[in-house]
């Protein structure tokens, strides 16, 4: 089983649908977990932390559920300029090994 | 300011050239990545630096050479390489684990990434 498991992919949704992407980690021991945006041809930007329950930012929410290993990221409203690949990644134990999920592309629709 | 710098954005050298590629950070982090990312797929950890110490080695061909002068920096030199090096190189930093312990586990433990390079090799 690979650490890090997301949605295949790619999700194609209409401008203004909602949208959920979930990720799936092996290591229980893992502490810190984290969603990243990547645009075509472009380096990885961090979209949010998740440390512990979850965290809302704006039309983004994270939700970490540690007793069945997973986090999911919601985007509401979605807009053009959400296309993109979203990474999940986890760090283990606070050491300095980063973790990607394979990511999950999406494209909005106008 | 959450800015890395890497230097240069494109990069074409043959398969007996010498090259490297610059990372800079000015975020007080202590530990720098390097990366290399392949298209569609995820960013694959090379090195990791800590303190200015090489702290993860991911088993990387050693014509791939780090180099960390200071705590700002952080060099890859490139000898000799095959056409499928072809990639982009991101260079990432991030607060390391004994900050963030003192700190009692908050603030900021992500990692923030250079625009990287894209390096063809012919």
């Amino acid at each position: 089983r690979k650490e890090v498991e997301q949605d295949p992919g790619p999700f194609n949704v209409p401008e203004g649908a909602t949208v959920a992407f979930n990720c799936t980690y092996s290591n229980s021991a893992s502490q810190s977990f984290f969603w990243y945006r990547q645009d075509c041809r472009k380096e990885p930007k961090l979209l949010m932390s998740v440390y512990s329950s979850g965290n809302e930012d704006g039309r983004f929410t994270a939700q970490l559920n540690r007793a069945s290993q997973y986090i999911s990221l919601l985007i509401r409203d979605s807009k053009l300029s959400d296309s993109a690949t979203y990474l999940c990644v986890v760090n283990p134990n606070y050491g300095q090994n980063f973790v990607f999920g394979p990511g999950t592309r999406l494209s909005v629709l106008p | 300011d959450t800015e890395v710098t890497q230097t240069p954005k494109h990069l074409v050298m043959g398969m007996t050239n010498k090259k490297s590629l610059k990372c800079e950070q000015h975020m007080g982090h202590r530990a720098m990545y390097w990366y290399k990312q392949k298209a569609k797929k995820p960013p694959e950890l090379m090195f990791v630096y800590s303190y200015e110490k090489l702290s993860i080695n991911e088993s990387v061909p050693s014509r791939f050479s780090p180099e960390c002068p200071n705590s700002s920096l952080l060099n890859l030199h490139l000898h000799a390489l095959q056409p499928e090096d072809s990639a982009l190189y991101l260079c990432a930093s991030s607060s390391d684990l004994y900050s963030f312990a003192l700190a009692g586990g908050r603030g900021s433990y992500e990692q923030y990434f250079g625009p990287g390079t894209r390096l063809t090799v012919t």
